[in-house]
């Protein structure tokens, strides 16, 4: 079956702490998406990436960064310079830019 | 840039019931797509629709229809004979049609919608 898999469901971070979400992808797109949900609101855009070994800030990329070295693969690193990293973490993929995104089922990212 | 609102925090319906969720949207652009996507308890976020500013025609999805008015910038989701397994978040988001947008879509806060039996 196609579609886009993120792992872990949940993950527990010590302050301090790197950690790093995967996102894959196996329906042939070139378009990826990493958005930030928080309780109350909407998603908001972190990165994205249009083709692989590209890859461009959204509207809250400090304190995380990303790869595409593989079309399939897009993986997330909350670092520690990121002051509130605790949400809830979304993958997206779409064929191409101006084409439907769809999600993954999300992690949930929490701060102990 | 773009703003997406949603009045609407929370809303309610009787199963098989007809309710209608709004959105509005600022924007200056001329061609752009609206969504609305929907997410259950679980949170994966499902795409319920799609539309194309450019198309006049409101777009319908079964049970799942807009009333897209361009002009006044509205963009409302109506779901008929509603079902036990509509009760969900929904979230309406805006993408730009300009290829400098990458893509990015901006989301409301979202309408936490809940189906009585």
């Amino acid at each position: 079956d196609g579609g886009i898999t993120q792992s872990p469901k949940y993950l527990f971070r010590k302050e301090g702490q790197n950690v790093t979400l995967s996102c894959e992808q196996n329906l042939n797109h070139d378009a990826m998406y990493w958005y930030r949900q928080d309780p109350g609101q909407g998603l908001r855009l972190i990165y994205y990436s249009q083709i692989v070994n590209d890859f461009q800030k959204g509207d809250i990329a400090e304190g995380y960064s990303v790869s595409r070295e593989k079309k399939e693969s897009f993986p997330l690193t909350v670092t520690s310079a990121q002051k509130n990293p605790t949400a809830f973490y979304l993958c997206a993929s779409s064929k191409g830019r101006a084409d439907t995104q769809y999600f993954g089922p999300g992690t949930r990212l929490t701060v102990l | 840039a773009q703003t997406v609102t949603q009045s609407q925090p929370e809303m309610s319906v009787q199963e098989a019931e007809t309710v209608t969720l709004s959105c509005t949207y600022d924007t200056s652009e001329s061609d752009y797509y609206l969504f609305w996507y929907k997410q259950p308890p679980s949170r994966q976020m499902i795409l319920v629709i799609r539309q194309e500013a450019y198309k006049q025609q409101n777009a319908t999805e079964n049970r799942f229809s807009v009333n897209f008015q361009k002009a006044a910038k509205s963009f409302s989701l109506k779901i008929s004979d509603s079902q036990l397994g509509d009760a969900a978040m929904y979230f309406c988001a805006y993408r730009s049609a300009l290829s400098t947008s990458y893509g990015k879509l901006t989301f409301g806060q979202g309408t936490i919608l809940t189906v009585h039996p």
